[in-house]
């Protein structure tokens, strides 16, 4: 059973580019969620989808944006990379209980997208 | 605004140490409390937390969680290099995404 897959694995983009980072989620996960990880910081949420629209969004401006595919995986969007976008961009998936918001399902996270903006 | 902040930010120990990694929180309908290893670049799950005064524990490592002073402490006895990593700590924050707030990460080095 495949974990979580992220792709690429690195990318390289100048200031101004846009980019679109790939995550497959965990088999029989339908949640996916999508965080920013700068060096030496923990973790930032950046959004969330279910059922193929967002759920919730972090502190992050219009430029990040995403999609869900009905098979789960999704797509991570920037748009006008700054420099100070390069970071880990982190996947992770889930399985939502049904009927729930009261109960947490772990999230399996994916090996990342090492995102360098020059 | 929810905070979830870990102490010390790095660490260098010699094997066969001791170590106490400590996460405080201030977060808004707190669910549970996970601690995470991150050796390269995948976190990988190691405890989730979510009553006081109970203590998991898995081989080496153990951790408790304090929901009165919303702190928690992680563990590692008899310490090894391949503990080197970076140990991060999330709230679980309730809601309709049960989304993850994360602290900035203690950095363990275990030297031989």
């Amino acid at each position: 059973d495949a974990g979580v897959t992220q792709s690429p694995t690195h990318l390289i983009k100048t200031r101004g580019q846009q980019v679109t980072l790939r995550c497959s989620p965990k088999s029989g996960h339908d949640t996916v969620s999508w965080y920013q990880q700068a060096l030496g910081q923990g973790p930032q949420f950046i959004f969330q989808y279910y059922e193929e629209e967002e759920r919730q969004r972090g502190n992050f401006p219009d430029r990040f944006s995403g999609h869900q595919f009905p098979n789960y995986s999704s797509e991570l969007n920037v748009n006008a990379l700054l420099l100070g976008d390069s970071a880990l961009y982190l996947c992770a998936s889930s399985r939502r209980t049904s009927g729930a918001a009261s109960s947490y399902n772990e999230q399996f996270f994916g090996p990342g997208t090492r995102l360098t903006v020059l | 605004e929810d905070k979830v902040v870990q102490s010390p930010l790095s660490l260098v120990v010699h094997e066969g140490d001791t170590v106490t990694l400590n996460c405080s929180y201030e977060v808004t309908n707190f669910r549970s409390l996970l601690w995470y290893k991150q050796e390269k670049k995948a976190p990988t799950f190691l405890f989730m937390l979510t009553s006081s005064g109970i203590e998991k524990k898995s081989g080496r490592l153990s951790s408790i969680l304090d929901k009165k002073e919303l702190f928690s402490i992680l563990n590692i006895t008899a310490t090894q290099t391949g503990d080197s990593a970076v140990y991060l700590c999330a709230v679980v924050r309730g809601g309709a995404t049960n989304k993850l707030i994360f602290g900035t990460g203690t950095l363990l080095a275990v030297q031989p």
